[in-house]
């Protein structure tokens, strides 16, 4: 079965507490992303690679980091920097032909 | 700077209705336009895609109109059912810009009344 698969699908996370959330992608895409979605609202980019070993901050970064040492992983640190991170995340992959495969995602709780 | 706005944010159509969601983007070098559905809990899933060559794409019961010189594409849902209920991402994309990284408009959340 090729796809996107994010692990684990709910997390909670105490006050200054770092988690990392898991994607892993089988279609041989080279670009992945992770958004971050809020209840009732659009997606939000947070982090994209487009090649291993390289990333580029998205719109609303602080906060997080990412790794991208296998072109089938790539994934998401929410640090204790990041203030408010109760949301629902979504990673996807792409290649330049096709639009973008997301995950399943990761619902985050802080406790 | 959001550079496609998509409307309404909400909808509530009968079923057999035909809901209509309308975007509009800024950027006129996009050249891919797809339609994502997500149900609640769950990833968006690819719906529909449209480049700008072409006028109207069908795929079911799902149509995507595209005004080029208006800027401008809308999704329409024929014949719509309960199970359409759910909230609906237009997005652009450019080829140069590799791996197709999509620009989403803010969602419409339908719901189809039986």
């Amino acid at each position: 079965d090729g796809g996107i698969t994010q692990s684990p699908k709910y997390l909670f996370r105490k006050e200054g507490q770092n988690v990392t959330l898991s994607c892993e992608q089988n279609l041989n895409h080279d670009a992945m992303y992770w958004y971050r979605q809020d209840p009732g609202q659009g997606l939000r980019l947070i982090y994209y690679s487009q090649i291993v070993n390289d990333f580029q901050k998205g719109d609303i970064a602080e906060g997080y980091s990412v790794s991208r040492e296998k072109k089938e992983s790539f994934p998401l640190t929410v640090t204790s920097a990041q203030k408010n991170p109760t949301a629902f995340y979504l990673c996807a992959s792409s290649t330049s032909d096709l639009g973008a495969f997301f995950g399943q995602g990761t619902r985050l709780t802080v406790v | 700077q959001q550079q496609v706005k998509q409307s309404p944010q909400s909808l509530i159509v009968q079923k057999g209705g035909i809901p209509i969601i309308n975007c509009a983007y800024e950027n006129t070098a996009f050249d891919y336009f797809p339609w994502y559905q997500q149900f609640p809990g769950k990833g968006p899933a690819l719906l529909i895609a449209i480049r700008p060559d072409v006028s109207e794409k069908k795929e079911g019961r799902f149509t995507i109109s595209f005004n080029k010189s208006a800027k401008q594409f809308s999704l329409h849902i024929m014949d719509s059912q309960p199970g359409d209920s759910a909230t609906y991402f237009c997005a652009a994309s450019m080829a140069e810009n590799a791996g197709n990284m999509l620009t989403f408009g803010g969602g419409t959340r339908l719901m189809v009344k039986p």
